[in-house]
């Protein structure tokens, strides 16, 4: 059983378009993130969730729509794609902080995302 | 502001040799949360270990160890005895107990050559 799973792992498409990204977690977390990694492996946070409210947004650009129907998934929608775009996003998950309660995060394995 | 540094970019080893991958973080939290991650040439996240702010103690998994020192606010991981199998990049990460944000370093990839 996947704890965190990601659909779809590769996704190539033509700039303009409006692509989507699922996840789902199995692990009962209240929290879950999106994470962008670029060319050069920097990993970056997008998103946090905590039990489907918006926690952090980190100044990406409203082009990116994260969508939480309950606290086990948590989508990113992205309208008119950019060459820029392209990159690695990894969901994961986590029990939230405080007071000392914080969990490691765990990741889904990618979707490598392609645009042409 | 919490910021993770790894100034290692690039690590190149023979088997067998030990090696040590640095991490100096900086918060202002007084709680605050440490992990490390190892991410594979088949670009999966996977989790070592995390280190809770008061627990100082360090730790010991088979060829892994990890330093924390508050002192010098790092969090050093050594691996004894390297293998091949070891070669991924590998990521410091700091989580502060007043938000859910973990923050990453900018990894360090490590060769290790047979």
């Amino acid at each position: 059983d996947t704890a965190v799973s990601q659909t779809p792992k590769y996704l190539v498409t033509q700039m303009g378009n409006d692509k989507s990204i699922k996840c789902e977690q199995n692990l009962g977390h209240d929290t879950m993130y999106w994470y962008k990694q670029d060319s050069k492996k920097f990993l970056k946070i997008m998103f946090s969730y905590n039990n489907k409210e918006l926690i952090i947004n980190e100044t990406v650009p409203n082009r990116f729509s994260p969508k939480s129907p309950d606290k086990a998934h948590l989508n990113l929608h992205i309208n008119s794609l950019e060459l820029g775009d392209s990159a690695v996003y990894f969901c994961a998950s986590s029990r939230p902080s405080g007071p000392a309660r914080a969990t490691e995060a765990f990741f889904g394995q990618g979707t490598r995302l392609t645009v042409v | 502001a919490q910021k993770v540094t790894q100034a290692q970019t690039e690590i190149s080893v023979v088997e067998k040799e030990d090696v040590t991958l640095d991490c100096v973080y900086e918060t202002r939290d007084t709680t605050y949360y440490l992990f490390w991650y190892k991410q594979p040439p088949s670009g999966e996240l996977v989790f070592l270990i995390r280190r809770n702010s008061f627990d100082e103690q360090n730790e010991i998994s088979g060829r892994y160890s990890w330093n924390f020192q508050k002192s010098t606010s790092s969090f050093n991981f050594t691996i004894t005895a390297s293998q091949v199998v070891d070669s991924a990049v590998y990521f410091c990460a700091l989580s502060e107990d007043r938000d859910d944000k973990i923050i990453f370093g900018k990894g360090t990839r490590l060769h290790i050559l047979p």
